[in-house]
């Protein structure tokens, strides 16, 4: 059952914490990408991957970080820093040569 | 002013209308257009991809492209309550290295019975 899985569903943060949000995929794809989604606005990038063991800032990457250590997996941590964390977080994948992007489910971020 | 414009809606329709959703846009290097259903609280799913100018349909869905108008349209022909969703357009320029996808806020689109 091939696809993009994400976890958890739903995350609570304390003040000052870290927390960290999953993504997985099985489609062989190299790029994977981190979206914010917040009411009224557009989805806005994080950061993306397009190899193991490289990423990149996107518009919004203040007070988030990633790691690329496998090609399955993209995890997001939002850390203290990020001061405005409440948003649904979306984790997509693509082949490097193609235009289209793919999504997983989702985790919803909320603070305490 | 934002690269892609779309109304948010709620676009309320009866169950069978034809509906019409719309993006315009102002950067002309866009060459690459996507749509995507998501439902409450879920992920986008990719409905349609058209690349350039011109009609792409499949099944109940037909994407159009007027470049020269900077216009990107979703018509959905005999709608259902399942079509209820938010419907996001979004568009990517062809030039070289890494092109991020900008997308449009969404219209909330509900169908009833």
């Amino acid at each position: 059952d091939g696809g993009i899985t994400q976890s958890p569903k739903y995350l609570f943060r304390k003040e000052g914490q870290n927390v960290t949000l999953s993504c997985e995929q099985n489609l062989n794809h190299d790029a994977m990408y981190w979206y914010r989604q917040d009411p009224g606005q557009g989805l806005r990038l994080i950061y993306y991957s397009q190899i193991v063991n490289d990423f990149q800032k996107g518009d919004i990457a203040e007070g988030y970080s990633v790691s690329r250590e496998k090609k399955e997996s993209f995890p997001l941590t939002v850390t203290s820093a990020q001061k405005n964390p409440t948003a649904f977080y979306l984790c997509a994948s693509s082949f490097l040569r193609e235009e289209t992007q793919y999504f997983g489910p989702g985790t919803r971020l909320l603070v305490l | 002013q934002k690269e892609v414009e779309q109304d948010p809606g709620p676009l309320s329709v009866p169950e069978g209308a034809i509906v019409s959703l719309n993006c315009t846009y102002s950067n002309s290097a866009f060459q690459y257009f996507m749509w995507y259903r998501q439902y409450s609280r879920k992920g986008p799913e990719l409905l349609m991809y058209t690349y350039s100018s011109g009609n792409k349909e499949d099944g109940r869905f037909t994407a159009q492209v007027d470049k020269s108008s900077k216009y990107i349209s979703l018509f959905i022909r005999d709608s259902q309550p399942s079509d209820s969703a938010t419907y996001l357009c979004a568009m990517k320029s062809r030039n070289t290295g890494f092109q991020k996808l900008v997308f449009g806020t969404g219209t909330r689109l509900l169908v009833s019975p």
